[in-house]
């Protein structure tokens, strides 16, 4: 068990809808990392926060946002959804701003349909 | 820029030793990792190795470190059926960001 709680596990949605990804980090950890990984891309950096703050951007689509609160927890909205966003997403946490090692939640499955 | 290449899937007999290699382009990265998912699950930090060391061993596995190829491999000595899983090299690029690499899948053979 890395500490880093995801929900949902899984979750069905239709083209064109709107979901929310929960992450609660490690206690004490201030960094949360949001990843895509989906059989064709690999595994893909989308947004870091730190401390509340938008620390670093990968590549994170406009329909896509992010936000972390005052209680570190992190949320990961995807919107106007489509096919191609099928995909694993994964949250990590680590103490620090910098990376090293990062502590990786189970994953939220999204199928689209 | 900065990239990570490793091959998509290694399958070896159980009790070989495997090896799984990686190549990155960052010469100034201070830390590389090794990172396994197991499936269904994600990822967790298996080892890492400082950028001014040549090797480390940490029981069954062993990294080794060529700066001057810039290519880093891990060894898993007497593979286990345990050891299935897809093992992710990553570099600590210039901006602290992990640059992962695309995962070797890692069969293991009876």
């Amino acid at each position: 068990d890395s500490g880093v709680t995801q929900t949902p596990k899984h979750l069905i949605t239709a083209t064109g809808q709107r979901v929310t990804l929960r992450c609660s980090p490690r206690s004490g950890d201030l960094s949360v990392y949001w990843y895509q990984q989906s059989l064709d891309q690999g595994l893909q950096f989308l947004i870091q926060y730190y401390n509340g703050e938008e620390r670093a951007k990968g590549n994170i689509l406009e329909r896509f946002s992010a936000q972390q609160f005052p209680d570190l927890h992190s949320e990961l909205n995807l919107s106007s959804l489509e096919l191609g966003d099928s995909a694993l997403y994964f949250c990590a946490s680590s103490p620090s701003g910098g990376a090293g090692e990062l502590f990786f939640g189970e994953g939220s499955r999204l199928t689209v349909l | 820029g900065e990239d990570v290449e490793q091959s998509l899937f290694l399958s070896v007999r159980e009790g070989d030793s495997s090896v799984i290699n990686c190549t990155y382009t960052d010469s100034s990265s201070t830390y590389l990792y090794w990172y396994k998912q197991e499936p269904g699950a994600g990822l967790q930090l298996l080892t890492y190795i400082f950028s001014n060391m040549d090797m480390k061993q940490d029981q069954r596995l062993t990294v080794l470190l060529n700066k001057k190829d810039k290519h880093l491999s891990l060894r898993i000595a007497d593979t286990q059926t345990g050891d299935s899983a897809i093992y992710f090299c990553a570099e600590q690029g210039s901006n602290y960001q992990l640059i992962w690499g695309a995962g070797t899948k890692l069969i293991i053979k009876p």
